[in-house]
């Protein structure tokens, strides 16, 4: 079955630096491939997602970029802010629609 | 409008006992999903249903776990002899169909004691 890993598993940035997450798949038949930030205690919230047939996506200060023959993707963080700090999932959907969590990355923004 | 919400909110319960936990999913929403949440883990898939039948439900880990989904909305989450192992936070989530979104609820901390 599909397994995603995500790598760092801590980041710290300094405020209005940028972040970046990567994460692999093995599922070469995965075609959906979204993010995820959880606060502390709250539940997860999507925050942007890309399709097999788009290489980048871009939303203000969020970018996520997938590169399919490699099966990576990353999740670009720019100008970040304290609010930005959380703990953010990368996952993947394989052929069979559940959704497969990578183990996520600990953000931390210092002001 | 209203989001997805979980009931309850937190469970404490025996080593041994039977638990049920409880999802509303968003009003008009065809997919339901449940996923195990442990400390410092992403998010564990469990069961996948479409309407009212089990699509996917290869993530239960055995069978002392089981969920339905009667009417195509609520869905029951329920746990047979519980073991603290089970000791998590169960999230639901609902799609309005496949291959869309998913929209998480607040989850149901379950502790076995």
């Amino acid at each position: 079955g599909e397994n995603v890993e995500q790598h760092p598993s801590t980041l710290s940035v300094q405020e209005g630096d940028s972040a970046v997450i990567k994460c692999t798949y093995s599922d070469s038949a995965s075609n959906y491939f979204p993010w995820y930030k959880q606060e502390l205690g709250k539940r997860p919230q999507l925050i942007i997602d890309i399709r097999s047939n788009v290489g980048e996506k871009k939303d203000q200060r969020i970018a996520v970029t997938l590169n399919k023959t490699a099966k990576h993707f990353s999740l670009h963080i720019t100008e970040t802010q304290p609010e930005d700090s959380a703990v953010y999932f990368c996952a993947a959907r394989p052929l069979s629609d559940k959704v497969i969590f990578g183990p996520g990355t600990s953000l931390s923004v210092i002001p | 409008g209203a989001g997805v919400s979980q009931t309850p909110s937190n469970k404490v319960t025996e080593k041994g006992k039977y638990v049920e936990l409880r999802c509303d999913p968003i009003s008009g929403h065809t997919a339901l999903y449940w996923y195990r949440q442990s400390l410092g883990q992403g998010p564990e898939f469990l069961i996948y249903f479409q309407g009212t039948g089990a699509a996917d439900d290869s993530g239960l880990p055995n069978d002392r776990f089981f969920a339905v989904r009667p009417e195509g909305s609520v869905s029951t989450l329920k746990i047979q002899r519980t073991e603290r192992g089970d000791s998590a936070v169960y999230l639901c989530a609902s799609s309005p169909q496949r291959y869309n979104e998913q929209f998480f609820g607040p989850g149901t901390r379950l502790t076995v004691l």
